[in-house]
């Protein structure tokens, strides 16, 4: 099993949709998490941290389920600029640094 | 504001010769400085990590090194590149251990 999953995708959404993704993680211990975005050829950016009370951005929600171990990311009302691949990333500290990315998730929105 | 430069950003390189990637951080000091390495269509895997001046952690075994000179300076090396080196590397620097990571824009390395 991997330590970060992530569906693939990709999701093929219409301008205005509401779409979510999912991230799974194995290790119990693993105490911050984050959602990158990445355009293609580009470096990863930062969207937002995951708290466990769940955080929102706009037109982004994060939320984090510690107890069945995975983090969310819904994106409200697409735009086309939302097109990208989301990066699910979960940083460990017990014995060692540890940050793990998720291999992404690839949206495309269509006009 | 902080800024991460790496350079360059895309270079093609034969089997055997070697590489040699920088990156650079202003405007913050002692960060914590990463190299990752993304192969087509695949996750980020990181490379090395430094938490301070000569401190140097490397995750996978390979034909990589890299060092860190100064505070803000953190270099990728090899003595001799392998075809399996092509991929995206990117340098990343994090105020913290376990905190939020800032890119560089990358550097595309071919190696034929």
């Amino acid at each position: 099993r991997k330590e970060v999953e992530q569906d693939p995708g990709p999701f093929n959404v219409p301008e205005g949709a509401t779409v979510a993704f999912n991230c799974t993680y194995s290790n119990s211990a693993s105490q911050s998490f984050f959602w990158y975005r990445q355009d293609c050829r580009k470096e990863p950016k930062l969207l937002m941290s995951v708290y466990s009370s769940g955080n929102e951005d706009g037109r982004f929600t994060a939320q984090l389920n510690r107890a069945s171990q995975y983090i969310s990311l819904l994106i409200r009302d697409s735009k086309l600029s939302d097109s990208a691949t989301y990066l699910c990333v979960v940083n460990t500290n017990t014995g060692g640094f540890k940050t793990i990315f998720g291999a992404g998730t690839r949206l495309f929105v269509k006009a | 504001s902080q800024t991460i430069h790496q350079w360059p950003a895309t270079l093609v390189q034969p089997v055997g010769s070697p590489l040699s990637l920088e990156c650079t951080v202003e405007g913050t000091s002692n960060p914590n400085l990463y190299w990752y390495r993304q192969a087509a269509g695949r996750g980020l895997q990181l490379l090395f990590y430094s938490v301070g001046i000569g401190q140097i952690s490397s995750e996978v075994p390979q034909n990589l090194s890299a060092s860190r000179p100064q505070d803000r300076q953190f270099i990728l090396s090899s003595k001799k590149l392998l075809l399996s080196d092509s991929g995206f590397y990117l340098c990343a620097w994090s105020p913290q251990v376990t905190g939020e990571l800032f890119f560089g824009e990358g550097s595309r390395l071919t190696v034929l």
